[in-house]
């Protein structure tokens, strides 16, 4: 089975400075996605940035870009120039791209709650 | 708009009484399912449906049920709330074919009594 791990509990960061959270996983598989999940205080949901596993640029949105070490199991999120606004809990979710039984499952990480020093 | 709706939002009940959450969603996908949340255990998988009248169990399916009798709806039922069923619960959604990502609900918090 697969498991994610998310290390860092809370970040904090200067707004307008760059913080990276981090993201290891565990999988035999060698095809995946990748995804980091952004929940303000309203509890929503909201898709960040994904990244396929059989890709080997980075992917990138806006402010957000990851670093996927394939190797190493990583997936390091990089919020650039950070905003009020980015304050949030923010996971890290794997999906196997081998559809099990039709299963899309997410496994997610246990988040790291991100403040935004003004 | 394209989107995932439940309903309630928020409830409180009490041990044992029979409740539902619904959710609806208007994007035609196939597969739904879903995820209860729980702090320092991130979101966890309840029960999934890959299309209208198959369902299957998750990573903790114990205490609920659910039927997908159309396409757009994915109800929860859960027949006799305990007080470890306290949680925020998603309903989520995805075509396969088109897409890799799943889209969620705005979360329905529930406290059991």
């Amino acid at each position: 089975a697969q498991t994610v791990t998310q290390s860092q509990p809370e970040m904090s960061v200067q707004e307008a400075e760059t913080v990276t959270l981090s993201c290891t996983y565990d999988t035999s598989e060698s095809d995946y996605y990748l995804f980091w999940y952004k929940q303000p205080p309203s509890r929503q949901m909201i898709l960040v940035i994904r990244q396929e596993a059989y890709k080997q640029q980075n992917a990138t949105e806006n402010r957000f870009s990851v670093n996927f070490q394939k190797a190493a199991k990583s997936f390091s999120l990089k919020i650039s120039d950070s905003q009020l606004g980015d304050a949030a809990m923010y996971f890290c979710a794997y999906r196997s791209a081998y559809l099990n039984f039709g299963n899309e499952k997410l496994t997610f990480g246990t988040g790291t709650r991100l403040t935004i020093i003004p | 708009e394209a989107q995932v709706t439940q309903n309630p939002r928020y409830l409180i009940t009490v041990t044992g009484k029979k409740l539902t959450v619904t959710c609806s969603q208007n994007m035609n996908h196939e597969y739904m399912s879903w995820y209860r949340q729980d702090p320092g255990l991130g979101l966890r998988q309840i029960y999934y449906s890959m299309n209208v009248e198959v369902t299957d169990k998750g990573d903790v399916p114990e205490g609920y049920k659910v039927s997908r009798k159309e396409k757009r709806n994915f109800p929860l039922i859960l027949e006799s709330p305990s007080p470890n069923q306290t949680s925020l619960y998603f309903c989520a959604s995805s075509s396969p074919r088109i897409d890799e990502t799943q889209y969620f609900g705005p979360g329905t918090r529930l406290l059991v009594l």
